[in-house]
Formats: C-alpha cells, sequence, structure tokens
C-alpha cells in the first residue's frame, strides 16, 4: 500500500535535547512538508521541499531543521533551540508543489517535552 | 495575501441533522479549494475540493460549491452521523503566488446519536 509513514507515534524528550521525527513516503512525490499543530491553532507549516537536496523555511522555521537527501525522506529535528517544541507533528507529501496541490498525510507524532 | 477563514466550533449536531460550516478566503489569484478532515488522533485527509469557479466538491455525502462571488466554499450535509465526528479544515493553493497552502483554523463536529 502506498502511502507516508511517520515514527515514533508518541515522543518523549526532557528539556535540552534535540530529537528527530521520522516521516517516509512510497508515494514518489517530489514535494514534502513539516507541520505544527497546537489546539486552536490549525496547521503551521514548518518545512517544506519541493525536490531533493532542496528545502525552505515554512511560516514557523526557528528551532527546527530539515534534510532531504532522498526522494522518500524527510526527517524534522526538533533543536533545543525550539521554545515550545510540544506538539502534534503532521508530515505532508504532494505530487509536486506546482499544480492543485493535494497534500496526503502521514498519522502524526506527537511529541511531549518532559 | 492569501487567507482562509472558517466558523467557529465547536460544532454539536443529533444525528441526521443539517450541517453546514461556513469557510471564505481571501486570494490574489484563482486559487484551488479543499476541504480536508481530520480524525480523532489521525492524520488528515482529503474530504473534497475543487479547482475553479462554480464548481461542486463532493465525497462522502459532503458538498461545496466554489463561489467565486463571494469568496466562499461552505461544506454541507444533509445528514449527518455520529462517524462524521472529527475536525474540519477548509485550504486553499493559489499556484500563481504561493506554491503552498494556505489553512483556516479548523472546525470541531461532534454528532450525538
Amino acid at each position: 500500500d502506498g502511502g507516508i509513514t511517520q515514527s515514533p507515534k508518541y515522543l518523549f524528550r526532557k528539556e535540552g535535547q534535540n530529537v528527530t521525527l521520522s516521516c517516509e513516503q512510497n508515494l514518489n512525490h517530489d514535494a514534502m512538508y513539516w507541520y505544527r499543530q497546537d489546539p486552536g491553532q490549525g496547521l503551521r507549516l514548518i518545512y517544506y521541499s519541493q525536490i531533493v537536496n532542496d528545502f525552505q523555511k515554512g511560516d514557523i522555521a526557528e528551532g527546527y531543521s530539515v534534510s532531504r537527501e532522498k526522494k522518500e525522506s524527510f526527517p524534522l529535528t526538533v533543536t533545543s533551540a525550539q521554545k515550545n517544541p510540544t506538539a502534534f507533528y503532521l508530515c505532508a507529501s504532494s505530487l509536486d508543489a506546482g499544480t492543485s496541490n493535494e497534500q496526503f498525510f502521514g498519522p502524526g507524532t506527537r511529541l511531549t517535552v518532559l | 495575501g492569501n487567507s482562509v477563514t472558517q466558523m467557529e466550533g465547536p460544532v454539536t449536531l443529533s444525528e441526521e441533522a443539517f450541517l453546514t460550516i461556513n469557510c471564505t478566503y481571501t486570494a490574489t489569484g484563482y486559487p484551488s479549494l479543499f476541504w480536508y478532515v481530520q480524525y480523532p488522533g489521525e492524520g488528515l485527509q482529503l474530504l473534497l475540493k475543487a479547482t475553479k469557479a462554480d464548481d461542486k466538491g463532493s465525497n462522502k455525502g459532503f458538498e461545496a460549491t466554489y463561489r467565486k462571488e463571494t469568496t466562499s466554499f461552505h461544506l454541507e450535509k444533509g445528514s449527518v452521523q455520529v462517524s462524521d465526528s472529527a475536525v474540519y479544515f477548509c485550504a486553499l493553493f493559489d499556484a500563481g503566488n504561493n506554491r503552498k497552502l494556505i489553512w483556516g483554523l479548523g472546525t470541531s463536529l461532534a454528532v450525538n446519536p
């Protein structure tokens, strides 16, 4: 089955630690996205990548980093510089970034900082 | 800039009631419009979309019509079920000026038996 997988589903981290969230897709999509979801704030774009080895900052990139070394993978690192990292993180992909841009979502990772 | 405004929730309905969730947008070009649904604890799924004025998107009994004159894309369903309880997001994509989806804040729907 084609789709997007995110792991782990729940993640706990101590303050001051970096943590990496995994996102893998086997849809052969060029574009991939990371969103953060907080109650009452909808989805906010962290980073996106339109093609391998290229990515752009979204609206709330501070304290986060990404890489796109393979088409299938777009890991997100939440660094210790992120002031309020506890949130639900969603990864998405789309065929490309230049059409009507229907996005397919993974199941999400809930990060809790202790 | 581009923006999407949804009616605030939560919306609570009884089973078989009629549902409307309002969505209006501001865009400089001719955007495509989407409704996504998020069931509890899951990611989002595309529910329906419309790519040009007067298009009607439909899926699973839900419908929305792209109204350019009122810049709206209201979501409707004639008879809701308990299984429709979820958060609904309206979004737009304007390929001309901004290659990103612009999201509304979401509207939570609870359907009681």
